[in-house]
């Protein structure tokens, strides 16, 4: 059984345009939503994350939205560039200190 | 600097071997983690510890052990038991309980199983 679902599994964006990747749960006492970013051969790292309590939260070009009725958040990454090229994984929680569920993965590629 | 090392970043091994991965942090983390990653399937959570001398299992334990007799080291021993260990394995920590809960993860060891 898949707690956290993510889509699409990969994404081509062109230098400048938005991103956007999608993620739905079943869980609703998860109540933390990170998104994490990974190069190749290297450990995934926090990009942003949002707790439920809020609809929206923006660092810089990236922006997670939160639909709480709809189990649903996603990731949107304006002003999309190469070097933004990488996987990201979308994950959720019952709480600080308590195991993060991960979703499969969706591999973006920015062309120039 | 503060992290996670992992090591090693490669090893090989023949069918029927055990195996242990290093993972130390210098965070003064009370949770630690590891997490397997296979191609399409994202990451999979093998075996969580959230204070020393105690840890439990996550979705997929089976064929792996590991231990907590320090806050600062948690290696995972990949036994003969697990049918397919070919994998990157990925090792994190939080502050735990009363934290942000954001993880922190090595760079990882891949593991090929000849």
């Amino acid at each position: 059984q898949q707690q956290v679902k993510q889509s699409p599994q990969s994404l081509i964006v062109q230098k400048g345009g938005i991103s956007i990747i999608n993620c739905a749960y079943e869980n609703t006492a998860f109540d933390y939503f990170p998104w994490y970013q990974q190069f190749p051969g290297k450990g995934p790292a926090l990009l942003i994350a949002i707790r439920p309590d809020v609809s929206e939260k923006k660092e810089g070009r990236f922006t997670i939205s939160f639909n709480k009725s709809a189990k649903q958040f996603s990731l949107h990454i304006m002003d999309s560039q190469p070097g933004d090229s990488a996987t990201y994984f979308c994950a959720a929680s019952k709480g600080a200190g308590t195991a993060l569920i991960f979703g499969k993965g969706t591999t973006l590629s920015v062309s120039s | 600097d503060g992290g996670i090392t992992q090591s090693p970043k490669y090893l090989f091994r023949k069918e029927g071997q055990n195996v242990t991965l290093s993972c130390e942090q210098n965070l003064n983390h009370d949770a630690m983690y590891w997490y397997r990653q296979d191609p399409g399937q994202g990451l999979r959570l093998i075996y969580y510890s959230q204070i020393v001398n105690d840890f439990q299992k996550g979705d997929i334990a089976e064929g792996y052990s590991v231990s907590r007799e320090k806050k600062e080291s948690f290696p995972l021993t990949v036994t003969s038991a697990q049918k397919n260990p070919t994998a990157f394995y990925l090792c994190a920590s939080s502050s735990g309980r009363g934290g942000l809960g954001e993880l922190f993860f090595g760079e990882g060891s891949r593991l090929t199983v000849l």
